[in-house]
């Protein structure tokens, strides 16, 4: 595809369980960001990947969260027991190759909302 | 680490004005970023713009680094230029820090 990609676009779970959302970054696209944006807020970084591997998970807010790239393309962000503030909005990026000199090209982004 | 700061935070326009969107951030960058979120929550690229000036249609974007601010520059609004803004930034690093954003509001 042209863009990144996201699903599912919406998702209504119930507080305390788990939930997958996954990431399809531009083709050829070596770096992968996960940003989470709450209600009225800017994105906030949550991890970065080059490649397979996590270069960068400082923005993880606890234990609960975790993420994939098993093959260096698609990535699963997953979130175990959520807590009703985890409802936000989950945004993926991509980059050509990652770094402080490249654009970072954003998803459409999966609303989450916890019950 | 550094933070942004978008000023105003809103801004109400009619159809043809022009507006300048401020951004400052509180140390040296080397990406800096201009976004559009439209109402259904995309974000959408305009500039990619750690330093110097660009255009691109009726939107145009300057940072003057060693004064820590970036400018974005619309002229002849239009409705769907309706939105919320955002500046971010980094510094020698992937994660990008954004602002709080200008809300836009355009009528006809």
């Amino acid at each position: 595809g042209a863009g990144v990609s996201q699903t599912p676009s919406n998702k209504v779970t119930e507080k305390g369980k788990y939930v997958e959302l996954r990431c399809d970054p531009i083709s050829g696209h070596t770096a992968l960001y996960w940003y989470r944006q709450s209600l009225g807020q800017g994105p906030e970084f949550l991890i970065y990947f080059q490649g397979t591997g996590a270069a960068d998970d400082s923005g993880l807010p606890n234990d609960r969260f975790f993420a994939v790239r098993p093959e260096g393309s698609v990535s699963t962000l997953k979130i175990q027991r959520t807590e009703r503030g985890d409802s936000a909005v989950y945004l993926c990026a991509s980059s050509s190759a990652g770094g402080p000199y490249e654009t970072q090209y954003f998803g459409p982004g999966t609303r989450l909302l916890v019950l | 680490g550094i933070q942004v700061e978008q000023s105003p935070p809103d801004l109400i326009l009619q159809e043809g004005a022009n507006s300048t969107l401020r951004c400052n951030f509180s140390d040296s960058v080397n990406n800096l970023q201009w976004f559009h979120q439209n109402p259904w929550g995309q974000l959408i690229n305009l500039f990619y713009i750690p330093s110097g000036t660009k255009q691109n249609g009726r939107l145009s974007a300057t940072t003057v680094a060693t004064e820590r601010y970036s400018l974005l520059y619309i002229s002849s609004s239009q409705t769907t230029d309706s939105g919320v803004y955002f500046c971010a930034a980094a510094y020698n690093t992937d994660k990008l820090i954004f602002g709080t954003g200008t809300r836009l509001q355009v009528f006809p």
